[in-house]
């Protein structure tokens, strides 16, 4: 099983900075199938970014994936009020595997 | 863009079996270009995929829950549904439907990410 970890835990920043979470696999990720899911308060999760680095419909363009192997990256470049959340990173190559998140709150 | 939503008991007496259905909207459960999962998740903690299944009837389970977990497809009624079976406190957990968009296919299955999720049904094990 390929075990996804996240860092940091919790990333606590002001409105307008970038923001930078890390998901890292224990082993290669195939084809690069990593997703990212951000999850408000109370709200099922919802899809950002898929294979890596492409946008799911609607995301606004200040959300980046990036990464590949073992080493990936979310990017927000510039927080809004509503991005503060959890963030998962999903791995869907071989099964399916969550990293534990990473919690965007305000600073 | 589809609609899934979560139905089923709220409280299960631990050894019982857990039972929920996921009605599908705004899309059909026979398109061959989707899986259709479940996930979980323990109140205060991260998510946990169950299994999934394909409209032909075809089944992916977590190696975990394999043993317990039994996944079909009514395409009739346009739902899937998840039946775990003995259950105990550690399946207490929301539980979310969702939708698996095929991208590819590997030796062994097709390839697909969760694009569309259902708000999710809190199920409580306890007598």
């Amino acid at each position: 099983e390929i075990v996804l970890t996240q860092s940091p835990g919790t990333l606590s920043l002001s409105p307008g900075e970038r923001a930078t979470l890390s998901c890292r696999a224990s082993q290669t990720i195939s084809s690069s199938y990593l997703a990212w899911y951000q999850q408000k308060s109370g709200q099922a999760p919802s899809l950002l970014i898929y294979g890596t680095s492409t946008r799911a419909t609607g995301i606004p363009d200040r959300f980046s994936g990036s990464g590949s192997g073992t080493d990936f990256t979310l990017t927000i470049s510039r927080l809004e009020p509503e991005d503060f959340a959890v963030y998962y990173c999903q791995q869907y190559g071989s099964s399916f595997t969550f990293g534990p998140g990473t919690k965007v709150d305000i600073k | 863009q589809p609609q899934l939503q979560e139905s089923g008991p709220g409280l299960v007496k631990p050894s019982e079996t857990l039972s929920l259905i996921c009605t599908v909207s705004g899309d059909s459960i026979s398109s061959s270009s989707y899986y259709w999962g479940w996930i979980r998740q323990p109140p205060g903690k991260g998510l946990e995929w169950i299994g999934s299944i394909y409209y032909s009837g075809t089944t992916y389970n977590n190696p975990s829950l394999n043993r317990r977990v039994t996944i079909s497809v009514d395409t009739a009624k346009n739902q899937f549904s998840l039946r775990l079976t003995s259950v105990t406190a550690a399946d207490t957990a929301l539980y979310y439907c969702a939708r698996g968009s095929i991208v590819g296919a590997s030796t062994i299955r097709e390839i697909y990410y969760f694009d569309y999720w259902g708000q999710g049904v809190l199920v409580t094990v306890s007598s």
